[in-house]
């Protein structure tokens, strides 16, 4: 079974661009999480999706958003990029059904680099 | 709040040598507790889980087991390889239907030959 995949793996933005990210889960897996990781903050919670709905959201201001399709691939968008953005982005997708819906399933991640 | 503490790294070992990597955690439930391998340039890999007190998750040679008196899930493995250089991140889901991780801020292990 393929793992979680992000697009793209590496942006290059500017400040004040604003920025997509996309994550396609598991398949069979309806909930996707999104992460920040920063040398500084470490690992934080953005958001996760389930059935194309918003269910729980982490402590990040209203520039980061995302949203989940039918299929449930997601996406992320980060608005009026700011330097301090630059960040490993990942995405987890985790079952929602059986014995391990608690056990989230990382991809690889998008590096994104804010000049 | 939940929130995960793990010990300062970097933990340099010779290749061989037993590894012990501390955890301990502060939660307001019953957490799932889980650790994280990061090798250089990728996410993050499920190593091992537990999901309730006294259960021992294990894998690849690395072993923890849930302490629920002493809330600790110590990562430890007999013998390290020079392919185990990476980094361990200990984490945290509440058993609740939202499945925020919190994790703790990563050890770094470093093995040499």
């Amino acid at each position: 079974k393929a793992g979680v995949t992000q697009t793209p793996r590496y942006l290059i933005k500017t400040r004040g661009q604003q920025v997509t990210l996309s994550c396609s889960p598991i398949s069979g897996h309806r909930s996707v999480s999104w992460y920040q990781q920063t040398p500084g903050q470490g690992l934080q919670f953005l958001f996760e999706y389930f059935s194309e709905t918003q269910r729980n959201k982490g402590n990040f201001p209203g520039r980061f958003s995302g949203r989940q399709f039918s299929n449930s691939r997601s996406e992320m968008n980060v608005s009026t990029l700011e330097l301090g953005d630059s960040a490993l982005y990942l995405c987890a997708s985790r079952s929602l059904a059986g014995e391990r819906t608690d056990t989230q399933y990382f991809g690889p991640g998008t590096r994104l680099t804010v000049l | 709040g939940d929130s995960v503490t793990q010990m300062e790294g970097p933990v340099t070992l010779s290749e061989e040598a037993f590894l012990t990597i501390n955890c301990t955690y502060t939660a307001t439930g019953y957490p799932s507790l889980f650790w994280y391998v990061q090798y250089p340039g990728e996410g993050l890999q499920l190593l091992l889980k537990a999901t309730k007190a006294d259960d021992k998750g294990s894998n690849k040679g690395f072993e923890a087991t849930y302490r629920k008196e002493t809330t600790s899930f110590h990562l430890e493995k007999g013998s390290v390889q020079v392919s185990d250089s990476a980094v361990y991140f200990c984490a945290l889901s509440i058993n609740t239907g939202r499945r925020a991780l919190t994790f703790g801020s990563g050890t770094r292990l470093q093995v040499q030959p």
